[in-house]
């Protein structure tokens, strides 16, 4: 069975903090994703991986880095949280080719 | 401009009606995807059907099928005989470029909130 998973289900942090989001994938797919997704706005690409070490940013990178060391592995990185980072973090993974991709459960994160 | 409308907020349905939740598209390439996925209250993104765009016939899976029209560049979703657990927030999305291009990304709409009653 595919699996995506992701470090928390919820996560509460303070203005200012460093925030690491993990996400694993255990396809061995190449491409990787993270959205953030918020009411009435759909799902917005932030930052996506299409190999080891590479990125690409998406629709919405302001405030956010990521880091891709292994294939499995694509973390997202808030240098520095903001109260307008609070929302609902998606991470996702494919294969190369016209094929869906596989979500994980999402990170509630509510920065105070 | 989006890439994917999607123009109903809401929709609602009785058991065992059937349902069609619209979504259009924007794109100047010959080779894109289509993509719908179901997410319920639980948060976890569900990928229900695919199409094509070279694709001749609509894709079909189960009680859902995707009403494809290339000229009006809508790709429709119908659900059949809806049940109460298709209660849930949908999506459309859509893959552009060249079949295989690594660049995978998929464009989101805003969603349609479905609700089913007995």
């Amino acid at each position: 069975d595919v699996k995506v998973t992701q470090s928390s289900r919820y996560l509460v942090k303070r203005t200012g903090e460093k925030v690491f989001l993990e996400c694993v994938q255990d396809m061995d797919h190449e491409n990787m994703f993270w959205y953030r997704q918020d009411p009435g706005l759909g799902l917005r690409l932030i930052y996506f991986s299409y190999d080891v070490k590479m990125k690409e940013k998406g629709d919405i990178p302001e405030g956010y880095s990521v880091s891709r060391e292994k294939k499995e592995r694509f973390s997202l990185i808030l240098e520095s949280a903001s109260t307008n980072q609070t929302s609902m973090y998606l991470c996702a993974s494919s294969s190369d080719g016209p094929y869906e991709q596989y979500f994980g459960p999402g990170t509630r994160l509510t920065v105070t | 401009a989006q890439k994917i409308t999607q123009t109903q907020p809401g929709m609602f349905v009785q058991e065992k009606e059937a349902v069609t939740l619209d979504c259009t598209y924007d794109t100047s390439d010959q080779s894109y995807g289509l993509f719908w996925y179901k997410q319920p209250s639980s948060g976890e993104m569900i990928f229900l059907i695919y199409q094509g765009s070279y694709d001749e016939q609509n894709a079909t899976e189960g009680r859902y099928s995707l009403n494809f029209q290339k000229a009006r560049k809508s790709a429709n979703l119908v659900i059949s005989a809806s049940q109460l657990g298709d209660s849930a927030m949908y999506f459309c999305a859509m893959r552009e470029g060249l079949k295989g291009s690594t660049l995978g990304r998929l464009y989101f709409g805003r969603g349609t909130q479905l609700t089913v009653w007995p």
